[in-house]
Order: structure tokens, then C-alpha cells, then sequence
């Protein structure tokens, strides 16, 4: 595709559900990001892979989130035991990987706990 | 740590009138600070970075590590710059492009 592609757009849950996102990264690109925002917030940074690993999951706020990218390409975020308070839209990146390229986003998950 | 303040939420401006969209932050290390826009129903992109030392859409920010700032200007602002602005600073090491994101500052240029 020509860009980093997300879904779904819109996912409506339950609190204590489990939901998972997925991050289409663009083709080539081994870096990819996941960030959440809030809103009134800026993006805010959760994990970073480059290739299959994690190689910084310092922003993942507690257990209940994970992400993985077995193959090194398509990520998925995964929310256990959803709260109100996930509530937010989240964004993919991706990147070629080197020091100075650009990571270009996806258009978003918007995900609403009720 | 890393912090990344933009003092203004909303601005708004006259069209030919110009714009500065303000960014402070907080370091201990090398800075790289990038400007992000959003348009109305699209993605997040990419407007400029400090180390390009380039003008995008007749946008500029000069890096000031004296007064830790990285202000976005344009001389004679139009309709279509109306968008939300995010300032952001690349903490990350090597090739880790994590970034730490301002509030935002919505622009509105009126007619």
C-alpha cells in the first residue's frame, strides 16, 4: 500500500474486554512505532520495534498492554482487560530504520471503552 | 526527563498576517526537534527537523539551545495552514526515532 495502514478505524469495546489493533507498516520499513493519544494530548510513545523485536517498550503503561511483530512487518497491539480509561486513538509508524529517516504515521485506531 | 511544552492550544490569525507557533523543551542530551502538522481528517505528518535547516510551505524554526526553544514561524500565514501543529523531540538513541510530543497548538487562519 502506499502508506502505513491501521485497523480497524473505529473499535467500540466493553470495559474488561480484550481488543487487538493491527499496524500495516509501509512495505520495506523495519522500524515501527506504536503511539496512543488522548484527547487535548500529543501522540504519546509506547513501543518501538526494529524487525521482530521489541527494542524499546518503555512507554507501555502496565502488563495489560503487549504488542508483537513476529514476522517483522505487520504489528499487532494488544489490550488485555480494557478500561475506561484506554479510551484513545492509536497510531502506527513506520520507518526505514536509520538514524535520520522519517516515520511517516498511520491514520489511527480510535478505540472507546464504555 | 524529556519534555516537550507548546503554551498555546488555539491561536488564530488573519490570512497575510504572520504566525509563530512556540516550543520550549527540556533535555539532557543533543536535541533533534521536528515540527508535526495534522490536517483536518488526515494523518499526522512530517512539516520539518531542525538538522535540515530548511522551509517547508514557507515554514521555518531556527533551534535556540540557549533558550531551549524551537519556534515555528511563517511570515504571511494562509487559509489552507489552518491544522493542528505538534512540536517533538526525538529522544530515542541510534536508530530509535521515539519521540516526545508537545500538547499541540491548533492554528486557525481566518479569511
Amino acid at each position: 500500500g502506499a502508506g502505513v495502514s491501521q485497523t480497524p478505524s473505529n473499535k467500540v469495546t466493553e470495559k474488561g474486554k480484550y481488543v487487538e489493533l493491527r499496524c500495516d507498516p509501509i512495505s520495506g520499513h523495519t522500524a515501527l512505532y506504536w503511539y496512543r493519544q488522548s484527547l487535548g494530548q500529543g501522540p504519546e510513545f509506547l513501543i518501538y520495534f526494529q524487525g521482530t523485536g521489541a527494542a524499546d517498550d518503555s512507554g507501555l503503561p502496565n502488563d495489560r498492554f503487549f504488542a508483537v511483530r513476529p514476522e517483522g512487518s505487520v504489528s499487532t497491539l494488544k489490550i488485555q482487560r480494557t478500561e475506561r480509561g484506554d479510551s484513545a486513538v492509536y497510531l502506527c509508524a513506520s520507518s526505514l530504520g536509520g538514524q535520520n529517516t522519517e516515520a511517516f504515521f498511520g491514520q489511527g485506531t480510535r478505540l472507546t471503552v464504555v | 526527563a524529556q519534555r516537550v511544552t507548546q503554551p498555546e492550544k488555539l491561536l488564530s490569525v488573519f490570512k497575510g498576517a504572520p504566525v509563530e507557533l512556540k516550543c520550549n523543551y527540556s533535555y539532557s542530551g543533543s536535541p533533534e526537534l521536528f515540527w508535526y502538522v495534522q490536517y483536518s481528517r488526515q494523518r499526522l505528518q512530517l512539516l520539518l527537523r531542525h538538522i535540515s535547516r530548511e522551509s517547508i510551505k514557507g515554514f521555518t524554526a531556527d533551534l535556540n539551545k540557549g533558550e531551549t526553544s524551537f519556534h515555528l514561524k511563517k511570515p504571511f500565514a494562509q487559509e489552507e495552514d489552518s491544522a493542528m501543529y505538534y512540536c517533538a523531540l526525538r529522544s530515542g538513541g541510534g536508530s530509535n526515532y521515539k519521540l516526545t510530543f508537545g500538547k499541540g497548538t491548533l492554528l486557525t487562519v481566518n479569511p
